[in-house]
């Protein structure tokens, strides 16, 4: 079974530019979350997908962050202008989730890693 | 404020000893708490949970330990093995709130030497 795939892998970029980044998730996992970790901190949730609704995006600084989900499958987080500040790993994550039942387990992609210069 | 912390950033073992992990979290509403090992240029890999109606979960090499009137779990690594040098983050999740989502400890970094 194919894992969590994220494009590119690392993305350097000067400040003002725009970025995307996209998500494959596991076949099948209808909930799929978007995470920024910085250095030395633990992710840090940006977007939660429950299929194509986002059902928290609290987090999501949605003056320069954008994120879609199309057809409850792929996702892209987009950046625009990137600031000096965004340099981070961009993880991308999918479960399957069922109702009624134990949270399902998040399988991480292997990270976007983003320098803004 | 932190939800979940792991107050230890590093931790060095010598093989075949025992590793101890710990995690304190201050939301009373966690009900499902995991561990996520990571090693570096990979995203984190699932190693092992517990619900918070039990105290204990063991996999292997793996156990956690969960201390709900403490609010603290631990992970026991026995015996330890060199590859076993990653991040260990620690995770915790309100199932039952109106977010489900899982919040991560800053994470800590184990080094097993042989």
């Amino acid at each position: 079974e194919a894992g969590v795939v994220q494009s590119p892998r690392y993305k350097i970029i000067e400040k003002k530019q725009p970025v995307a980044f996209w998500c494959n998730p596991i076949s099948g996992h209808n909930t799929l979350y978007w995470y920024l970790q910085n250095l030395g901190q633990g992710p840090e949730l940006l977007i939660r997908y429950e299929n194509e609704e986002a059902v928290d995006d609290s987090q999501l600084p949605k003056d320069r962050f954008s994120a879609e989900r199309l057809k409850g499958v792929d996702s892209t987080l987009k950046i625009q202008p990137a600031e000096l500040g965004d340099s981070a790993v961009y993880l991308c994550a999918s479960s399957l989730e069922r109702t009624g039942g134990l949270p399902g387990e998040l399988f991480f992609g292997e990270g976007s890693r983003l320098t803004v210069l | 404020d932190q939800q979940v912390k792991q107050n230890s950033p590093s931790l060095s073992v010598q093989e075949g000893r025992i590793s101890i992990l710990n995690c304190d979290y201050t939301n009373s509403m966690f009900d499902y708490f995991l561990w996520y090992k990571k090693y570096p240029a990979e995203g984190p890999t699932f190693l092992i949970s517990i619900s918070s109606i039990k105290d204990k979960n063991e996999d292997g090499r793996f156990t956690v330990f969960l201390n709900k009137s403490a609010k603290h779990l631990s992970l026991h690594i026995v015996p330890s093995q060199p590859g076993d040098s990653a991040v260990y983050f620690c995770a915790a999740r309100d199932y039952g709130g109106s977010q489900g989502n899982l919040i991560f400890g800053k994470g800590t970094k184990l080094s097993v030497k042989p």
